[in-house]
């Protein structure tokens, strides 16, 4: 059974960075891309960008290049999401998400099947 | 970067009622479209891939439709665990894009 398993939440400064895991359950880890996205309160949801978890591969939306960093431990079946030099505006909860099968064996860029629960990231001085 | 614009932004309906949601590409994604249903403190859950493809799982009362710029997400007859925000998402050009998102309630 696939699960995304996400920990709580974490509270830090402006400037700070912070690292969010995501560990994954249910099949081979370096099958299928890892997603961030991320939801400020009470706003919508955001997406950040990609991880192909079996070549290091990333690709990231251009707002947030040069601050966040996507990587993949294969070892423990866990990807991370750096974020660095925090604002306010970074607060927001954080989603891993996998990327869904594309059945038609096209390379398409497919849609989530799968979401972690969410980290709350709270940038607060 | 494609805009997805979604409408209504909210809406009240009652149980029983079919109710519709739409999204607009500001360019056209094929079938490259998904809605998502999120409840309060949850993660999104996926409703419908590729404009039209039932999520396994989903209660059949869900359908899509649509392609090319304008896409709908249906609801045939409405239940009280269906109050929730609907988004859809766009993956067929990066960055990918969701609509800004429909609260629906239950009346």
């Amino acid at each position: 059974q696939v699960h995304l398993v996400q920990s709580g939440a974490e509270v830090k400064k402006p400037g700070a960075s912070v690292k969010v895991p995501c560990k994954v359950f249910g099949y081979t880890f370096t099958d299928y891309y890892i997603h961030w996205v991320r939801q400020a309160p009470g706003q919508g949801l955001e997406w950040m960008g990609w991880i192909n978890l079996n070549t290091g591969r990333t690709h990231y939306v251009q707002n947030l290049q040069g601050r966040v960093t996507m990587t993949g431990d294969t070892s423990t079946a866990t990807a991370y999401l750096d974020l660095s030099r925090l604002t306010s505006d970074d607060t927001a909860m954080y989603f891993c998400a996998k990327e869904a099968p594309d059945t038609s064996q096209l390379g398409k860029p497919m849609d989530f099947d799968f979401w972690g629960q969410g980290a709350l990231v709270t940038v607060s001085s | 970067d494609i805009q997805m614009t979604q409408s209504p932004s909210s809406l009240s309906a009652s149980v029983g009622d079919r109710v519709t949601i739409t999204c607009r590409a500001s360019q056209a994604i094929r079938n490259y479209l998904a809605w998502y249903q999120q409840k309060p403190g949850n993660a999104p859950r996926r409703l419908i891939h590729a404009a039209s493809s039932l999520q396994s799982g989903v209660p059949s009362r869900f359908s899509g439709s649509g392609s090319g710029t304008e896409f709908t997400l249906t609801i045939s007859s409405l239940q009280p665990e269906d109050s929730a925000t609907y988004y859809c998402l766009q993956h067929n050009i990066y960055p990918y894009t969701f609509g800004q998102g429909t609260k629906l309630e239950i009346k």
